[in-house]
């Protein structure tokens, strides 16, 4: 079957554009994460769907960050005004449920500011 | 504040010998532990997990020790092989007002020279 698919793979935008991320989960799957994955860091959290509600956005770092999911599958997590410390892998996982200890995680989308 | 530490950046062994990374955490909430490897441009796979009121977990060439007291986990792979060389990120996992909210290490490349 399918797994977690992640668009662009790769996004250069110049600082100040706007970027969208998308994400495309695995069918069913409740559960759906962003993390950021910083050079030489390990993925930190950003924020978690359950279905189409948002229910923990606590680790997006400034309101430029924004992340949707309206119909409880393909997620997008928008980055206004990017700026260079934006630059980072953006990975996306999901899992069955919330309580499902193994995430399956997309293959993520590079993004550099410049 | 880190919650979890990998404070080995990186690990060379010869094939055949066992590989043994370790981890550190601070927080007594976590119920879970986990340890995902990742291969470059790819995102982390799940690879063992461990409950926090076990010691010990056995999975083919792979065991997760837990030490509680310590708050200590380490991850023993034997034989080690060359298809082993990837990051491992250990993570562990908390409740979090109705789902598992994961928090990673920072990595250890291990090396695994033929």
């Amino acid at each position: 079957g399918a797994g977690v698919s992640q668009s662009p793979r790769y996004k250069v935008a110049k600082r100040g554009q706007d970027v969208a991320l998308r994400c495309d989960p695995i069918s069913g799957h409740v559960s759906l994460f962003w993390y950021q994955q910083a050079l030489g860091q390990g993925p930190e959290f950003l924020t978690y769907f359950q279905n189409e509600a948002q229910l923990d956005k606590s680790g997006l770092p400034s309101d430029r960050f924004f992340a949707e999911r309206p119909e409880g599958s393909v997620s997008t997590l928008k980055i206004q005004r990017t700026q260079q410390e934006d630059s980072a892998v953006y990975l996306c996982a999901s899992s069955l449920t919330g309580y499902s200890y193994e995430q399956y995680f997309g293959p993520g989308t590079r993004l550099t500011v410049t | 504040d880190q919650q979890v530490k990998q404070n080995s950046p990186s690990l060379s062994v010869q094939e055949g010998r066992i590989s043994i990374l370790n981890c550190d955490y601070t927080n007594s909430m976590f119920d879970y532990f986990l340890w995902y490897k990742k291969y470059p441009a790819e995102g982390p796979t799940f690879l063992i997990s461990i409950s926090s009121i076990k010691d010990k977990n056995e999975d083919g060439r792979f065991t997760v020790f837990l030490n509680k007291s310590a708050k200590h986990l380490s991850l023993h792979i034997v034989p080690s092989q060359p298809g082993d060389s990837a990051v491992y990120f250990c993570a562990a996992r908390m409740n979090s007002g109705g789902y598992q909210k994961v928090t990673f290490g920072t990595g250890t490349k291990l090396q695994v020279i033929p």
